[in-house]
This record gives structure tokens, sequence and C-alpha cells, in this order.
């Protein structure tokens, strides 16, 4: 059974659409992040939530942590080609350092 | 950008041999983690280090041993490489600041096994 389950796996939409992917749990987490990695490039850190139904918000994409802390969802705002790339979520492992990842939702904007 | 470098980034390499993958980074953070990934497994953690001379496994660590001896180094080495590890394979630091549990990632080093 996957720690992190994210939908949708693939995504592909117009410029200009909104759209939301989601990271989903059973189990409850001090913290979870979201991370974009675009083709040929390791992941890059977008943001960190800690508190239950925090909000953040990083130009046209609004992170938000589920109230239970259990689930995660990002929502982009008038997608642009720019925003193509793997969304990754990840959590850390409880009194360790290691992050687990998600499989990540695969998005391409189209022109 | 956090300082991560990784040699070689692409290689080749015929089965059995051993090849050794090595990660440099220059920002002095304690923890270093080796990933691979692969279509439909997402990003699995190999082995990581907490310290010099202290690692760890991680949960697909058969077959991969790793060492390191100094802050800034993490090497990881396929011992005798099987066509199974052919991978894209990243490394990674955290450990500075509050959120000493964001990671910041290599450009990964794709290797094919033939």
């Amino acid at each position: 059974t996957q720690l992190l389950e994210q939908s949708p796996q693939f995504l592909s939409i117009q410029e200009g659409e909104n759209l939301t992917v989601y990271c989903n749990s059973s189990s409850v987490f001090s913290s979870l992040q979201w991370y974009r990695q675009e083709p040929g490039e390791g992941p890059v850190l977008l943001v960190t939530v800690v508190t239950g139904g925090e909000v953040k918000k990083l130009k046209r994409l609004t992170f938000q942590f589920g109230d239970a802390r259990k689930d995660s969802s990002l929502h982009i705002t008038a997608a642009q080609p720019g925003d193509t790339g793997l969304y990754l979520c990840a959590v850390p492992g409880a009194g360790s350092y290691q992050l687990t990842f998600g499989k990540g939702t695969k998005l391409s904007v189209i022109p | 950008d956090a300082g991560i470098t990784q040699s070689p980034r692409h290689k080749v390499t015929e089965t059995g041999t051993p090849v050794t993958l090595r990660c440099h980074q220059t920002e002095n953070h304690r923890y270093m983690y080796w990933y691979r990934q692969d279509p439909g497994h997402g990003l699995r953690l190999i082995h990581y280090s907490y310290g010099v001379k202290d690692t760890d496994k991680g949960e697909v660590s058969d077959g991969y041993s790793v060492s390191r001896s100094k802050t800034e180094d993490f090497l990881l080495t396929l011992e005798s490489a099987t066509s199974s590890q052919t991978s894209v394979y990243f490394c990674a630091i955290s450990g500075q600041g509050a959120m000493n549990t964001e990671a910041f990632f290599g450009q990964g080093t794709r290797l094919t096994v033939v």
C-alpha cells in the first residue's frame, strides 16, 4: 500500500485552465512538502505546509493542507506551459529525516 | 540553488561491472540521500547518511552500498550492476534551518546497464 496516493496520475489541459491535484493518505503527518520536477532535472521544492488547514500561495499556485493533516491539494490558476512538469508530494518519516514521496502527477499544459 | 553536483550525468555499463556514482555538496548539509526514480514507482530511497561515516538503508538498498568519508561527498556503489538497476539516480541533501527535512536535489545520473 502506497503511503501517499497522488491523483490524477496524468493531466493534460489547455493554457489558461484551472486545475487541482491531490495528495492523500490515511496517516497523519507533521508536515508535507510539494516539489515540481521538470524533464531531465531533479525535483525542486515549492512549499512546505505544517498546520492543519494551512493555505499557502505561490503566485498562481495555492497549496492547502487538510484539517486532519492527512491530505493536501495543489490548485493552479490559469495554467501556463511553464507549469508543465511532475508534481510530487512528500512527507518526512517519524523520527527521521527521510522523505517518502508519492508517485506524482504529470501535468502537461498545452499552449 | 543549492550546490549539489552529481557525476557522471550519464553512464552506460555492462552487467556485472562495478559502478560508482558521486554526489558532491558545497552547502555543509548534514543529511545526504540517494534515490532512484523509475516509471510507475516514483522516487525511492536507496540509502542515506546522517553524518560522516554514518549511513543507513532505505527502501530499496539491496545491491547498493554507500560511503561518506567527508561531509561534502556521498558515494553510491553498485557492486555488480544488473539490468534492474537501470534507472535515474538522484542525490539530495537536507538538514539546514528549521524545516530540516526540506530536500535539495542534484540533476540526476542516468545509468543504463546493458
